[in-house]
């Protein structure tokens, strides 16, 4: 079973909070793990490409961690802003070079002014 | 910044009618993809398609789906005889040689 679960389904916040969602996956068979944000109405936008047990990546003020052993990646929002405003989306690819993409639910995040 | 595009943005047709879903990925992407999302539910991928060919499919594209790279720039989903539960959003997605998926911004099939 390659299902991917996502942790909070829904999450209200106030403008300059702190955040973090949860991804979860089975690690066996484990190639890569995507993190999307999609805002209504338009392209998903790819955020993060994680491979490596322990990999930390970083775009602005928004953070992912990936354990492989376990399972599990994070994502860390820091002063969240209203723009933060999305559904986040997690996904695992199973192999290299063209792989389909398994999808999590999406934690949708709001972020109040 | 290049992207994926899709036309149309929403598209209604009646139960057992055919529909074409167009696609114009990235110029020098590889790999594309066909993803839908069902109301409610989560992202699920149809089929992926490289060198001219189908590479993966997943159980939910039958034979009444079926995709084409007709010119080298356009890439097709079409659905021969529509169903209501065919109802969702379909995602195109292009690749080049790395795992970064780029997907465009969807086209909403309503089937009545």
């Amino acid at each position: 079973i390659l299902n991917v679960e996502q942790s909070p389904q829904s999450l209200h916040v106030q403008e300059g909070d702190s955040t973090n969602f949860t991804c979860s996956f089975p690690s066996s068979n484990f190639y890569a793990l995507h993190w999307y944000r999609w805002e209504t109405a338009k392209s998903p936008e790819a955020l993060f490409v994680m491979t490596l047990n322990g990999d930390e990546k970083k775009k602005g003020r928004i953070s992912a961690t990936l354990n492989t052993k376990e399972g599990y990646s994070y994502l860390y929002i820091k002063g969240s802003q209203p723009e933060d405003s999305a559904t986040y989306l997690c996904a695992r690819s199973v192999y290299n070079q063209g792989g389909k993409l398994i999808f999590g639910q999406g934690t949708e995040l709001s972020v109040k002014p | 910044e290049p992207e994926v595009t899709q036309t149309p943005s929403h598209q209604v047709t009646q139960m057992g009618q055919e529909v074409i879903l167009r696609c114009v990925p990235i110029s020098n992407h590889l790999y594309f993809y066909w993803y839908r999302q069902i109301l409610g539910q989560k992202v699920e991928f149809l089929v992926s398609f490289y060198n001219n060919e189908i590479s993966e499919k997943s159980e939910i594209f039958d034979d009444q789906f079926s995709v084409e790279r007709p010119d080298g720039s356009n890439f097709t989903l079409k659905i021969r005889s529509t169903k209501l539960e065919d109802s969702a959003m379909y995602f195109c997605a292009s690749s080049q040689r790395t795992d970064t998926q780029y997907f465009g911004p969807g086209t909403r099939l309503t089937v009545l």
